[in-house]
């Protein structure tokens, strides 16, 4: 299976501040890698898809950017309700996520 | 809207078998692959199974390769997992999910269901 490794485990911002989450994995999948958000309690929501491509209803402070075996979620100004924890997946095998990056908002 | 409702899980112990179903509604049930991913106690999430939009092409992970059988019935607008030989680490929150496109090819997940828990213990 190809391994997802997303750094950092968590990131602790104020409101206002960029985020940047990583996203490696351990051999190319071109640009087949998506984002979700998960809140407590609820189910994964996907942010983005093939590496940059927001999803429905999404807000355009979340983009993606990256291909090979890099890839970065960004959120240019965080909100309160970006308090979440977030997955990336692989969809180039068998598809897999990433352990999660949490992101506090102080 | 979207809806995924999922039912049959609980507690089995190890060794035994469970039925997940899934009724589907708010969109053309047979033009999506579908998917159950699960999130393991650790917060983990793994991709469990998926079956084509016609039902022809079920594909699993090899973790549950020979004990789990994803279907659908497009007529009920349901998915299925049927579950055997179940272990104690196959105890997870396992969610009923709609592909992100209608494509020849599975991609993402673009709507979850509520989660149904399954413990494995004796």
């Amino acid at each position: 299976d190809i391994v997802l490794t997303q750094s950092p485990t968590t990131l602790s911002l104020s409101p206002g501040e960029r985020a940047t989450l990583s996203c490696r994995a351990s051999q190319s999948i071109s640009s087949y890698l998506g984002w979700y958000q998960q809140k407590p309690g609820q189910a994964p929501r996907l942010l983005i898809y093939d590496t940059s491509n927001r999803a429905t209803g999404i807000p355009a402070r979340f983009s993606g950017s990256g291909s090979g075996t890099a890839f970065t979620l960004t959120i240019s100004s965080l909100e309160p309700e970006d308090s979440a924890v977030y997955y990336c997946q692989q969809r180039s095998k068998w598809p897999t996520f990433g352990q999660g990056t949490k992101v506090e908002i102080k | 809207e979207v809806q995924l409702v999922e039912s049959g899980g609980g507690l089995v112990q190890p060794g035994g078998s469970l039925r997940l179903s899934c009724v589907a509604s708010g969109f053309t049930f047979s033009g999506y692959w579908m998917h159950w991913v699960r999130q393991l106690p650790g917060k983990r999430l793994e991709w469990v199974a998926r079956i084509d939009a016609d039902g022809s092409i079920p594909s699993y992970a090899d973790s549950v390769k020979g004990r789990f059988t994803i279907s659908r019935d497009n007529a009920k607008n349901t998915l299925y997992l049927h579950m055997n030989s179940l272990r104690d680490e196959d105890t997870a929150v396992y969610y009923c999910a709609r592909d992100s496109h209608q494509a020849t090819v599975a991609k993402y997940v673009q709507h979850w269901g509520q989660g149904a828990l399954v413990t494995v213990s004796s």
